[in-house]
């Protein structure tokens, strides 16, 4: 079974750009949440999307904002990128909402100039 | 009272020896401990998860122990392998509704042949 998925692998962009992140969870996998990873540190946890509504939002500014589809694939959009944004952005995909058994997919790398 | 404190920041152990990392918490709220492993380039994997209602689980080779009292719990590695060479993080959540899980800073292992 395929595992989630993100795309793209790496991404560099410009101060002031906007950057959109793609995920599909793993099949049957309800749930969708997003986290980025800084060099050097844990994830920090953004969004939590369940049946396509907003159930969690992390410490980050409106610049960030997700969505997730009918199908339960997910975007998450940065706007107005700072050289701050860089890091690893990952998604993580669960039966269900909550916490519990997140899988993780192997996270794009966002590097801003 | 939101943060999880990993230690040791990294841990060098010998092939066959017992690897120890150890994560404390203040929110008693908190109600799932993951723990997950990362290797370089690629996004954390699930190992092992506790609920604050045993003291302990195993399975294979990874052993979580939870002292509730003392707001810890702690991963051991029994038997280290150079292929268990990687980054830890433990995590813990107490938002079954938002998904929100708060992770440690990490810990690099390096077991040596």
């Amino acid at each position: 079974d395929a595992g989630v998925t993100q795309s793209p692998t790496h991404l560099i962009k410009t101060r002031g750009q906007q950057v959109t992140l793609r995920c599909s969870p793993i099949s049957g996998h309800k749930s969708v949440s997003w986290y980025q990873q800084v060099l050097g540190q844990g994830p920090q946890f953004i969004f939590q999307y369940y049946e396509k509504e907003e159930r969690g939002r992390g410490n980050f500014p409106d610049r960030f904002s997700a969505r997730q589809f009918p199908n339960y694939s997910s975007e998450l959009n940065v706007n107005a990128l700072l050289l701050g944004d860089s890091a690893l952005y990952l998604c993580a995909s669960s039966e269900e909402g909550g916490p519990y058994e997140q899988f993780f997919g192997p996270g794009t790398r966002l590097t801003v100039l | 009272q939101q943060q999880v404190k990993q230690s040791p920041q990294s841990l060098i152990v010998q092939k066959g020896g017992i690897s120890i990392i150890n994560c404390a918490y203040e929110n008693t709220a908190f109600d799932y401990f993951p723990w997950y492993q990362q290797f370089p380039g690629k996004g954390p994997a699930l190992l092992i998860a506790i609920r604050p209602d045993v003291s302990e689980k195993k399975e294979g080779r990874f052993t979580i122990s939870f002292n509730k009292s003392a707001k810890q719990f702690s991963l051991h590695i029994m038997d280290s392998q150079p292929g268990d060479s990687a980054t830890y993080f433990c995590a813990a959540s107490g938002s079954s509704n938002t998904g929100k899980l708060i992770f440690g800073q990490g810990t690099t292992l390096q077991v040596k042949p």
